[in-house]
């Protein structure tokens, strides 16, 4: 167990919809990371948060946006999904602003199914 | 622009034998490498990383690579195969910082027994 929770588990919704994941990070840790796994593409990092202020942005399409609240965890908002956007959504997280020396923890993932 | 290629995308093992993952990078600058593993329905942990010290590093589980930069090469290592080892594992480039992290296509380790 990472520390890191992300919520929900699963998720199962219909093209055109919007869904919401929320990921935790560990206790302590200031960066929240977001990273995409599909069989077309891979595994991307989509965006980094530290400390409530967007850090980094990487292949995140403008349907897509997220925030980090006061408490420190993180929201991924996804707008009118498409087939193509089924995949695992992993958040990670680690103490510092993203640096290599830092540690970074992954989540246990989200998976999204669009019909 | 950086990239890894993995080679292979599945690799069978026995039990008890050599494993070896293979990553080649490309990179303009010197890169940081990295190796995840990850076990069925789970996340990514970190299984080790190369940032500029020494060429041979050893991570946790046994595992190990060797950074040979005139090869380009950072291929994973473990003398001794273990049934749990069983999982997907992936290399990675940075140029700095965990948001410039580029992915392989992942390489399935199979272990039989």
């Amino acid at each position: 167990d990472s520390g890191v929770t992300q919520t929900p588990k699963h998720l199962i919704t219909a093209t055109g919809q919007r869904v919401t994941l929320r990921c935790s990070p560990r206790s302590g840790d200031l960066s929240v990371y977001w990273y995409q796994q599909s069989l077309d593409q891979g595994l991307q990092f989509l965006i980094q948060y530290y400390n409530g202020e967007e850090r980094a942005k990487g292949n995140i399409l403008e349907r897509f946006s997220a925030q980090q609240f006061p408490d420190l965890h993180s929201e991924l908002n996804l707008s009118s999904l498409e087939l193509g956007d089924s995949a695992l959504y992993f958040c990670a997280s680690s103490v510092g602003s993203g640096s290599i020396t830092d540690t970074q923890y992954f989540g246990p993932g989200t998976r999204l199914t669009v019909l | 622009a950086q990239s890894v290629t993995q080679l292979g995308s599945h690799v069978s093992v026995s039990e008890g034998a050599l494993v070896l993952l293979r990553c080649n990078y490309s990179s303009s600058v010197p890169p940081y490498l990295f190796w995840y593993v990850q076990y069925p329905n789970q996340g990514l942990q970190l299984l080790l990383k190369y940032t500029s010290a020494a060429t041979l590093v050893k991570g946790i589980n046994g595992f190990e690579a060797e950074f040979k930069k005139s090869e380009t090469s950072f291929h994973l290592t473990k003398p001794s195969a273990h049934m749990s080892d069983a999982a997907e594992y992936f290399c990675a480039v940075s140029r700095g910082g965990y948001s410039t992290l580029t992915f392989g296509k992942g390489t399935m380790l199979l272990v039989s027994p």
